[in-house]
Protein backbone atom coordinates (compact mmCIF):
# COMPACT_ATOMS: atom_id res chain seq x y z
CA UNK A 1 0.00 0.00 0.00
CA UNK A 2 0.92 3.48 0.23
CA UNK A 3 4.23 4.40 2.51
CA UNK A 4 5.12 8.06 3.64
CA UNK A 5 8.58 7.22 4.77
CA UNK A 6 11.02 9.47 6.68
CA UNK A 7 14.71 8.77 6.97
CA UNK A 8 16.72 8.74 9.13
CA UNK A 9 15.05 6.91 11.84
CA UNK A 10 17.65 8.01 14.24
CA UNK A 11 20.17 10.75 14.24
CA UNK A 12 22.81 11.53 16.88
CA UNK A 13 24.57 15.15 15.94
CA UNK A 14 26.87 17.15 17.97
CA UNK A 15 25.90 20.17 18.88
CA UNK A 16 26.31 22.77 16.37
CA UNK A 17 26.04 20.50 13.25
CA UNK A 18 22.95 20.57 11.21
CA UNK A 19 20.31 18.15 10.63
CA UNK A 20 18.29 17.05 7.89
CA UNK A 21 15.02 14.75 7.49
CA UNK A 22 13.49 13.59 4.76
CA UNK A 23 9.82 12.44 3.92
CA UNK A 24 9.35 10.63 0.40
CA UNK A 25 6.27 9.65 -0.88
CA UNK A 26 4.84 6.90 -3.33
CA UNK A 27 2.12 9.43 -4.87
CA UNK A 28 1.92 13.06 -5.62
CA UNK A 29 0.79 15.34 -1.83
CA UNK A 30 -1.37 17.80 -1.69
CA UNK A 31 0.72 19.19 1.12
CA UNK A 32 2.87 18.30 3.92
CA UNK A 33 2.76 19.86 7.58
CA UNK A 34 5.96 18.94 9.75
CA UNK A 35 5.79 18.65 13.64
CA UNK A 36 8.18 18.02 16.21
CA UNK A 37 7.71 16.06 19.32
CA UNK A 38 9.57 16.57 22.45
CA UNK A 39 10.82 13.69 24.77
CA UNK A 40 7.83 12.85 26.92
CA UNK A 41 5.64 15.45 24.99
CA UNK A 42 2.56 15.80 22.34
CA UNK A 43 3.42 16.65 18.67
CA UNK A 44 3.69 20.44 17.99
CA UNK A 45 2.70 21.96 14.92
CA UNK A 46 6.15 23.98 12.73
CA UNK A 47 5.58 24.49 9.22
CA UNK A 48 2.75 23.16 6.13
CA UNK A 49 4.31 23.03 2.48
CA UNK A 50 1.51 23.57 0.31
CA UNK A 51 3.30 24.64 -3.40
CA UNK A 52 5.66 22.63 -5.50
CA UNK A 53 9.68 23.99 -4.44
CA UNK A 54 8.43 25.87 -1.79
CA UNK A 55 11.05 26.59 0.75
CA UNK A 56 9.76 28.02 3.81
CA UNK A 57 11.91 29.49 6.91
CA UNK A 58 11.40 29.62 10.67
CA UNK A 59 15.12 30.61 12.07
CA UNK A 60 17.37 27.91 11.90
CA UNK A 61 14.73 25.75 10.34
CA UNK A 62 14.27 25.47 7.23
CA UNK A 63 11.41 23.12 4.99
CA UNK A 64 11.51 22.60 1.62
CA UNK A 65 8.46 21.04 -0.53
CA UNK A 66 9.81 18.80 -3.81
CA UNK A 67 9.18 19.90 -7.11
CA UNK A 68 7.08 16.99 -7.79
CA UNK A 69 5.25 16.99 -4.59
CA UNK A 70 6.24 13.74 -3.37
CA UNK A 71 9.03 14.76 -0.75
CA UNK A 72 10.21 16.82 1.31
CA UNK A 73 12.78 17.57 4.11
CA UNK A 74 13.70 19.67 6.82
CA UNK A 75 17.07 20.90 7.40
CA UNK A 76 18.37 22.12 10.92
CA UNK A 77 21.82 24.44 11.00
CA UNK A 78 23.74 24.28 13.83
CA UNK A 79 21.86 22.07 16.55
CA UNK A 80 21.12 23.43 19.86
CA UNK A 81 20.27 21.16 22.75
CA UNK A 82 16.66 22.59 22.23
CA UNK A 83 16.33 20.94 18.86
CA UNK A 84 15.98 17.43 20.83
CA UNK A 85 12.96 15.40 19.46
CA UNK A 86 11.14 13.34 17.03
CA UNK A 87 10.16 15.30 13.75
CA UNK A 88 7.22 13.88 11.85
CA UNK A 89 6.00 14.40 8.44
CA UNK A 90 2.30 14.94 7.87
CA UNK A 91 -0.19 13.89 5.17
CA UNK A 92 -3.48 14.79 5.71
CA UNK A 93 -4.82 13.57 2.19
CA UNK A 94 -3.21 10.78 0.63
CA UNK A 95 -4.55 9.13 -2.01
CA UNK A 96 -7.32 6.72 -0.33
CA UNK A 97 -5.84 7.52 3.15
CA UNK A 98 -6.10 10.21 5.51
CA UNK A 99 -4.21 11.40 8.26
CA UNK A 100 -0.60 9.86 7.92
CA UNK A 101 2.28 10.44 9.90
CA UNK A 102 5.68 9.35 8.54
CA UNK A 103 7.73 6.97 10.52
CA UNK A 104 9.43 9.76 12.52
CA UNK A 105 13.12 11.18 13.23
CA UNK A 106 14.63 11.14 16.19
CA UNK A 107 17.06 13.58 16.71
CA UNK A 108 19.84 13.60 19.96
CA UNK A 109 22.04 16.12 20.49
CA UNK A 110 25.62 15.47 22.08
CA UNK A 111 26.69 18.20 23.79
CA UNK B 1 -7.40 30.37 25.05
CA UNK B 2 -6.96 26.80 26.33
CA UNK B 3 -5.81 23.98 24.74
CA UNK B 4 -6.72 20.74 24.01
CA UNK B 5 -7.56 19.03 27.34
CA UNK B 6 -7.36 15.10 27.33
CA UNK B 7 -8.62 13.27 30.16
CA UNK B 8 -7.62 11.10 32.41
CA UNK B 9 -3.88 11.43 31.60
CA UNK B 10 -2.78 8.22 32.79
CA UNK B 11 -4.77 5.00 33.47
CA UNK B 12 -4.03 1.36 34.13
CA UNK B 13 -6.88 -1.64 32.62
CA UNK B 14 -7.33 -5.21 32.41
CA UNK B 15 -7.39 -7.09 29.44
CA UNK B 16 -11.66 -7.41 28.89
CA UNK B 17 -12.23 -4.23 30.26
CA UNK B 18 -13.60 -1.54 28.07
CA UNK B 19 -12.03 2.12 28.19
CA UNK B 20 -13.60 5.54 27.48
CA UNK B 21 -11.29 8.21 26.76
CA UNK B 22 -12.09 12.18 26.25
CA UNK B 23 -11.20 14.89 24.66
CA UNK B 24 -12.45 18.86 24.45
CA UNK B 25 -10.52 20.70 21.91
CA UNK B 26 -9.53 24.45 21.91
CA UNK B 27 -12.30 26.45 21.79
CA UNK B 28 -14.23 27.07 18.08
CA UNK B 29 -12.33 24.59 16.77
CA UNK B 30 -15.45 22.03 15.28
CA UNK B 31 -12.52 19.01 13.81
CA UNK B 32 -11.30 16.13 16.52
CA UNK B 33 -8.74 13.15 14.98
CA UNK B 34 -7.61 10.18 17.03
CA UNK B 35 -3.95 8.87 17.13
CA UNK B 36 -2.12 5.87 18.53
CA UNK B 37 1.45 6.41 19.43
CA UNK B 38 3.08 3.20 20.30
CA UNK B 39 7.22 2.64 20.17
CA UNK B 40 6.68 -0.40 17.65
CA UNK B 41 3.92 1.26 15.10
CA UNK B 42 4.57 4.91 15.79
CA UNK B 43 1.39 7.55 15.10
CA UNK B 44 -1.18 6.37 13.93
CA UNK B 45 -4.64 7.69 12.88
CA UNK B 46 -7.48 6.00 14.40
CA UNK B 47 -10.35 8.48 13.32
CA UNK B 48 -11.95 12.07 12.44
CA UNK B 49 -14.97 13.80 13.26
CA UNK B 50 -16.57 17.10 12.25
CA UNK B 51 -19.72 18.29 13.16
CA UNK B 52 -20.55 14.91 15.22
CA UNK B 53 -19.97 12.88 11.63
CA UNK B 54 -17.59 10.83 11.54
CA UNK B 55 -15.30 11.71 8.14
CA UNK B 56 -12.37 9.59 8.18
CA UNK B 57 -11.39 6.13 9.75
CA UNK B 58 -8.17 4.69 10.01
CA UNK B 59 -7.26 0.67 10.05
CA UNK B 60 -8.37 -0.12 13.77
CA UNK B 61 -10.79 -2.86 14.52
CA UNK B 62 -14.31 -2.29 15.25
CA UNK B 63 -13.52 -2.67 18.97
CA UNK B 64 -12.31 1.08 18.75
CA UNK B 65 -15.28 3.35 18.55
CA UNK B 66 -15.53 7.57 19.25
CA UNK B 67 -18.41 10.11 18.50
CA UNK B 68 -18.32 13.71 18.63
CA UNK B 69 -20.92 16.05 20.54
CA UNK B 70 -22.36 19.13 19.79
CA UNK B 71 -20.19 21.13 21.45
CA UNK B 72 -17.36 19.64 19.60
CA UNK B 73 -16.18 17.38 22.70
CA UNK B 74 -15.14 14.06 21.73
CA UNK B 75 -14.87 10.83 23.28
CA UNK B 76 -12.90 7.27 21.79
CA UNK B 77 -13.89 4.15 23.34
CA UNK B 78 -12.24 0.97 23.26
CA UNK B 79 -13.69 -2.44 24.24
CA UNK B 80 -12.37 -5.80 25.13
CA UNK B 81 -8.79 -4.30 25.84
CA UNK B 82 -5.77 -6.38 24.63
CA UNK B 83 -2.38 -5.94 25.91
CA UNK B 84 -1.53 -4.50 22.89
CA UNK B 85 -3.76 -1.63 22.53
CA UNK B 86 -1.35 0.28 25.64
CA UNK B 87 -0.62 3.43 23.92
CA UNK B 88 -0.21 6.97 24.06
CA UNK B 89 -3.80 8.14 22.72
CA UNK B 90 -3.69 11.53 21.34
CA UNK B 91 -6.51 13.55 20.35
CA UNK B 92 -5.88 17.03 18.05
CA UNK B 93 -8.49 19.45 17.22
CA UNK B 94 -8.21 21.54 14.42
CA UNK B 95 -10.89 24.60 13.56
CA UNK B 96 -11.68 23.02 10.14
CA UNK B 97 -11.58 19.61 9.20
CA UNK B 98 -8.38 17.77 9.57
CA UNK B 99 -7.89 16.06 6.27
CA UNK B 100 -8.83 18.98 4.17
CA UNK B 101 -5.40 20.51 5.52
CA UNK B 102 -5.80 22.16 8.97
CA UNK B 103 -3.06 22.87 11.40
CA UNK B 104 -3.96 20.34 14.11
CA UNK B 105 -3.26 21.05 17.75
CA UNK B 106 -2.66 18.07 19.93
CA UNK B 107 -3.53 17.35 23.71
CA UNK B 108 -0.88 16.18 26.24
CA UNK B 109 -2.58 12.76 25.58
CA UNK B 110 -4.21 9.84 27.75
CA UNK B 111 -1.38 6.70 28.37
CA UNK B 112 -3.18 3.76 28.84
CA UNK B 113 -1.25 0.27 30.05
CA UNK B 114 -3.42 -2.34 29.93
CA UNK B 115 -2.49 -5.50 32.34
Amino acid sequence: GQQVMQIPQYQHVQEGEDFTTYCNSSTTLSNIQWYKQRPGGHPVFLIQLVKSGEVKKQKRLTFQFGEAKKNSSLHITATQTTDVGTYFCFISNFGNEKLTFGTGTRLTIIP
Amino acid sequence: KAGVTQTPRYLIKTRGQQVTLSCSPISGHRSVSWYQQTPGQGLQFLFEYFSETQRNKGNFPGRFSGRQFSNSRSEMNVSTLELGDSALYLCASSLGQTSSGNTIYFGEGSWLTVV
